[in-house]
């Protein structure tokens, strides 16, 4: 019975390169939400796609952002062009219907941007 | 502006009292709200849902929803030093022809023993 996995758990990137975040949801989930969380502060909304569609993106930034959801495979969230700003824990939640329902959380990537 | 506010706390309660954790927001259309607990470097973990005015118990755990006064709160019986964790208070809105949860900033919990 897994739940929601991301990968990797940990990863580092020098200033410039691409980071790629991956979230496969719980089974029998279509809809999934993206959070950045920054040391002591809240959680931050970020997108929610469901299968092959973006639902809702306006808490992605304009630039160097971008999320998919593809019919087949992990979702991804991809950061371009890293800057130290990005670093933060990026966390996946998967949910059985749409419109943020109880929603489950994976264990989060961190991304350390040198 | 739509929001969920919390008290951040820290809240400290000696072990086998009551924790209370109250969390207020802004819309009156917010039909769900969920409380989720945070342990430092951990993911955030569901503990309880609730969408109708009054009580939901759950083992140690009391949601309390006061619609009326937007409230929702969240009481932890005999409290255990493990329930030492930051507690998030979840609210779905309506934001036009979606549903967007907005998350308070958390209140931290720490249980004495």
């Amino acid at each position: 019975n897994a739940g929601v996995m991301q990968n990797p758990r940990h990863l580092v990137r020098r200033r410039g390169q691409e980071a790629r975040l991956r979230c496969s949801p719980m089974k029998g989930h279509s809809h999934v939400y993206w959070y950045r969380q920054l040391p002591e502060e809240g959680l931050k909304f970020m997108v929610y796609l469901q299968k092959e569609n973006i639902i809702d993106e306006s808490g992605m930034p304009k630039e160097r952002f971008s999320a998919e959801f593809p019919k087949e495979g992990p979702s991804i969230l991809r950061i371009q062009q890293v800057v130290r700003g990005d670093s933060a824990a990026y966390f996946c939640a998967s949910s059985a219907t749409g419109g943020h329902t109880e929603a489950f959380f994976g264990q989060g990537t961190r991304l350390t941007v040198v | 502006q739509k929001e969920v506010e919390q008290n951040s706390g820290p809240l400290s309660v000696p072990e086998g009292a009551i924790a209370s954790l109250n969390c207020t927001y802004s819309d009156r259309v917010s039909q769900s709200f969920f409380w989720y607990r945070q342990y430092s470097g951990k993911s955030p973990e569901l503990i309880m849902s609730i969408y109708s005015n009054g009580d939901k118990e759950d083992g140690r755990f009391t949601a309390q929803l006061n619609k009326a006064s937007q409230y929702v709160s969240l009481l932890i019986r005999d409290s255990q030093p493990s329930d030492s964790a930051t507690y998030l208070c979840a609210v779905n809105f309506n934001a036009g022809n979606n549903r967007k949860l907005i998350w308070g900033l958390g209140t931290s919990l720490a249980v004495n023993p």
